[in-house]
């Protein structure tokens, strides 16, 4: 079955690294996504992996893959009060992404 | 270069109603497809359309069904409005030859009385 599972909160320091967590269930998905969700507002596409790198680097976002597991990461680097939103993984399906429930990422100083 | 626009933004109707909202792709884009997403959970995927047919549906009842039109852009309809509907319904669209990612709308906030 298709199934994306998050921890559903996450709170860190200003200033330190943010890491949060995906499993997903369909080994043939060609890319896997991270989104963005401010209060209010619609997706916004953070980075995306082909499902055949291990890892991708872009400014303060690191993506981790271990297909092995199922397993996909993102790091924030010197996380900033304006990273809290909602993160969502998501896998692509068969012309559709499959999303988990989002992580709740909250910055306190 | 206008990205994905739904209309309206947000809508309040009541229990039985129908509604419909509205979605313009992306320029350049011929596939639209459309997501559910519930207070405090993921986008679930509708369905999506390319030449003016549905191509693909996930798990939504008859009530739920769209259009679209020559010009890509797409409609959803909801008949028999229930207080479960309420939710926020985003669009995507991308270029379905392509291995381009999804481009997001901001979505319409539907609210079900």
């Amino acid at each position: 079955g298709e199934d994306v599972e998050q921890s559903l909160f996450l709170s860190v320091r200003e200033g330190d690294s943010s890491v949060i967590n995906c499993t997903y269930t369909d080994s043939s998905s060609t890319y896997l996504y991270w989104y963005k969700q401010e209060p209010g507002a619609g997706l916004q596409l953070l980075t995306y992996i082909f499902s055949n790198m291990d890892m991708k680097q872009d400014q303060r976002l690191t993506v981790l893959l271990n297909k092995k597991d199922k397993h996909l990461s993102l790091r924030i680097a010197d996380t900033q009060t304006g990273d809290s939103a909602i993160y969502f993984c998501a896998e692509s399906g068969y012309n559709k992404l499959i999303f988990g429930a989002g992580t709740r990422l909250a910055v306190h100083p | 270069d206008a990205g994905v626009t739904q209309s309206p933004t947000h809508l309040i109707k009541t229990r039985g109603q129908q509604v419909t909202l509205r979605c313009s792709p992306k320029s350049g884009h011929d596939t639209v497809s459309w997501y559910q997403q519930a207070l405090g959970q993921g986008p679930q995927f509708i369905f999506q359309y390319y030449e003016e047919e549905e191509r693909q549906r996930g798990n939504f009842p008859d009530r739920f069904s769209g259009h679209q039109y020559p010009n890509y852009s797409s409609e959803l309809n909801v008949n028999a409005l229930l207080l479960g509907d309420s939710a926020l319904y985003l669009c995507a669209s991308r270029l379905r030859a392509t291995n381009e990612k999804l481009f997001f709308g901001s979505g319409t906030q539907l609210s079900v009385l």
